[in-house]
């Protein structure tokens, strides 16, 4: 089955304590992309990448960061995770083209307290 | 700079009528537009797109959408709700060559009452 996965679905953790969210696609995607939804703005872009070892800012990169060194995996890492950093994430992947639909993770709900 | 607006946080409708979610855009060239559906504490989920050609755009579930260029509008649209349909609702853009980033609207939660 076609899918993004990401892990954990759900986690809870405390401020300052390094974390990876690992997002995983099998649709031998080239872009992949991170957001965080949060009530009222929409999802909002962190990172993106077009493809292996290329990445870029989003709109709301500030403490985060990513890599892309295989093709289907864009881990999201958190060095010193804030509260402001509470939020809903979820990981897309794409085929290369302005005009193609972006598949999303089931989304990962992050708590720092 | 590149935009979207759901000027409506939330619709409600009765089972069996029309619902419209409204969505209008921001963006320099031609927009590349799409709406997605989000069930609770699932991902989202494409329904339809707008790229080129007919205005009318039809979709996943019997949703159609509409682009209206001179408007800036892409309305999404169905000619009878399910309860079923009651979800939040995003409109998106993305304008050529910009990377491949989707603007979101805020969001439009749609509630269908039997």
């Amino acid at each position: 089955e076609a899918q993004v996965t990401q892990n954990p679905r759900y986690l809870i953790t405390v401020t300052g304590k390094k974390l990876t969210v690992t997002c995983s696609q099998n649709m031998n995607h080239e872009y992949m992309s991170w957001y965080r939804q949060d009530p009222g703005l929409g999802l909002r872009q962190i990172y993106y990448s077009m493809n292996v070892e290329v990445t870029d800012k989003g709109d709301v990169p500030e403490g985060y960061k990513v890599s892309r060194k295989e093709k289907r995996n864009f881990p999201l890492i958190l060095e010193s995770p804030s509260p402001n950093q509470t939020s809903l994430y979820f990981c897309a992947s794409t085929l290369t083209g302005d005009y193609n639909e972006q598949f999303f993770g089931p989304g990962t709900r992050l708590t720092v307290l | 700079a590149q935009s979207v607006a759901q000027p409506e946080d939330q619709v409600n409708v009765a089972e069996g009528n029309p619902l419209t979610v409204k969505c209008t855009y921001s963006v320099s060239g031609n927009p590349y537009l799409f709406w997605y559906v989000q069930y609770p504490n699932r991902g989202l989920q494409f329904l339809l797109k707008y790229i080129t050609g007919d205005n009318l755009v039809k979709g996943s579930y019997g949703f159609e959408a509409e682009f209206n260029k001179s408007q800036t509008s892409f309305h999404l649209k169905k000619p009878s709700a399910l309860v079923s349909d009651s979800a939040l609702y995003f409109c998106a853009v993305r304008a050529a060559n910009q990377g491949g980033k989707l603007i979101f609207g805020q969001g439009t939660e749609l509630s269908v009452k039997p």
